[in-house]
């Protein structure tokens, strides 16, 4: 069964002070990964899409690292704010062979907190 | 460009009392999605769309229907709402479903079935 699990469930931390979210996942046929941030309230935005060929993706303060081998991601988040306070979704893409479209497979997501 | 919209943003209901949201996009997107988020669960797809006049079935699209009679809206009823279909709804968009295709989400509806 293709599963997406992110960890830890939750994260308290300092503002300034840097942090790292896991997500494993067991998919098949493995397409791309990808990050999305939502805000409370609000709906997903996406972050970052790493292709298999990737193993390493930037945007801002934010880098996504991508193992295909081991089925592993990261999310690190450098020098935080408060403005990153918000839920962190890691998301796979399969290929559905039979309709040849990509179907998302959502991690339930990691809920992060930054403190003054 | 407002992006992806939804209305309502809340509503109760009860048992058995039907209600239509409605989503709406502006960026010309032929794809459009329903999902369900519910607590400590990834999100879940109810229905898509393929393009104006066409819906298909999601993960969970059993108590739901839809329909895309213009290519700018996508309608997500409940016929008979049920207490397990108390949710946020979560209506997205994308240009296509290719390999990259990012999906654009609006602010959700929060619904309550008593």
């Amino acid at each position: 069964k293709n599963q997406v699990e992110q960890s830890p469930q939750s994260l308290i931390i300092l503002e300034g002070k840097n942090c790292t979210l896991q997500c494993n996942y067991t998919v098949s046929p493995f397409s791309n990964l990808r990050w999305y941030k939502q805000d409370t309230g609000r709906g997903p935005v996406s972050l970052t899409i790493m292709t298999f060929s990737e193993n390493t993706k930037s945007n801002g303060r934010y880098t996504a690292t991508l193992d295909a081998d081991t089925k592993q991601s990261s999310l690190h988040i450098t020098a935080s704010q408060l403005s990153d306070s918000a839920s962190y979704i890691c998301v796979v893409s399969v290929l559905v062979l039979k309709d040849s479209n990509y179907q998302l497979i959502w991690g339930a997501g990691t809920k992060l907190i930054i403190k003054p | 460009n407002a992006g992806v919209t939804q209305t309502p943003k809340f509503r109760v209901l009860k048992t058995g009392q039907s209600m239509t949201l409605l989503c709406a996009q502006d960026m010309n997107h032929e794809y459009m999605y329903w999902y369900r988020q519910d607590p400590g669960m990834g999100l879940r797809l109810i229905h898509y769309s393929v393009g104006e006049g066409t819906t298909a079935k999601g993960e969970v699209p059993d108590g739901y229907n839809v329909s895309r009679l213009k290519k700018q809206n996508f309608l997500l009823g409940l016929e008979s709402a049920a207490p397990s279909q108390t949710s946020v709804y979560f209506c997205a968009s994308s240009y296509g479903a290719g390999e990259t295709d990012t999906q654009y989400f609006g602010p959700g509806t929060r619904l309550t079935v008593l």
